[in-house]
């Protein structure tokens, strides 16, 4: 199976900033198949970005997606009050699809 | 918009069955798309049990392959999970959620989910 590795584990920034970050499979990840979903506490994940750098219906211009070889990259360009909260990538290119372990984005 | 909804027991004793249900509304399952499964223990990441389409065929976690069984009843629009000789480690949140473009691909819509806790 495919382990996607995220990094870093918890990211600590201010409202304004960018945030970057990252997603690494363990092996190619067939077709760009990669999806970024973001999770508040208590809330079911929310898709943000399908095909590696598609965004999803009704996700802000703030989100983008890229992709080179096996790294994965999230990027919110000027983190909203809204937007702390935990991103998981998801690998759907080969079975069994699997999750990284997510990446905490807190309010410094 | 399509809205999907767990239901099912919260609580279920060691080595006993736990049974779950996906209602769906504002979408007919049998139009298409695949369905699947997705738990979350607490304080954990996600994992993906199995998927189902409209046909019946179904995909399975190899993980848990041997104690999964999804179902589906395309005449209530609902799909079911039913997993085997639960431990504690069953713990978790459950999603149900629509899947798009392969039968273990992306969740556009996802279920509230709804925590089952095995325990005696």
């Amino acid at each position: 199976e495919i382990v996607l590795t995220q990094s870093p584990g918890t990211l600590s920034l201010s409202p304004g900033e960018r945030a970057t970050l990252s997603c690494r499979a363990s092996q190619g990840v067939r077709s760009s198949f990669l999806a970024w979903y973001q999770q508040k506490p208590g809330q079911a994940p929310r898709l943000l970005i399908y095909g590696a750098s598609r965004r999803a219906s009704g996700i802000p211009d703030r989100f983008s997606g890229s992709e080179s070889g096996t790294d994965f990259t999230l990027i919110i360009s000027r983190l909203e009050p809204e937007d702390f909260a935990v991103y998981y990538c998801q690998q759907y290119g080969r079975s069994p699809g699997t999750f990284g372990q997510g990446t905490k984005v807190e309010i410094k | 918009q399509v809205q999907l909804e767990e239901s099912g027991p919260g609580l279920v004793k060691p080595s006993e069955t736990l049974s779950l249900t996906c209602s769906v509304s504002n979408y007919s399952i049998s139009s298409g798309y695949y369905w699947g499964w997705i738990r979350q223990p607490p304080g954990k990441g996600l994992e993906w049990i199995g998927t189902i389409y409209r046909s019946g065929d179904t995909y399975y976690n190899p993980s848990l392959q041997s104690r999964v069984t999804i179902s589906v009843d395309t005449s209530k629009n609902h799909f079911s999970l039913t997993l085997n000789s639960v431990t504690a480690a069953d713990t978790a949140v459950y999603y149900c959620a629509r899947i798009i473009v392969t039968k273990f691909g992306y969740f556009d819509c996802w279920g509230q989910g709804m925590l089952v806790t095995v325990s005696s």
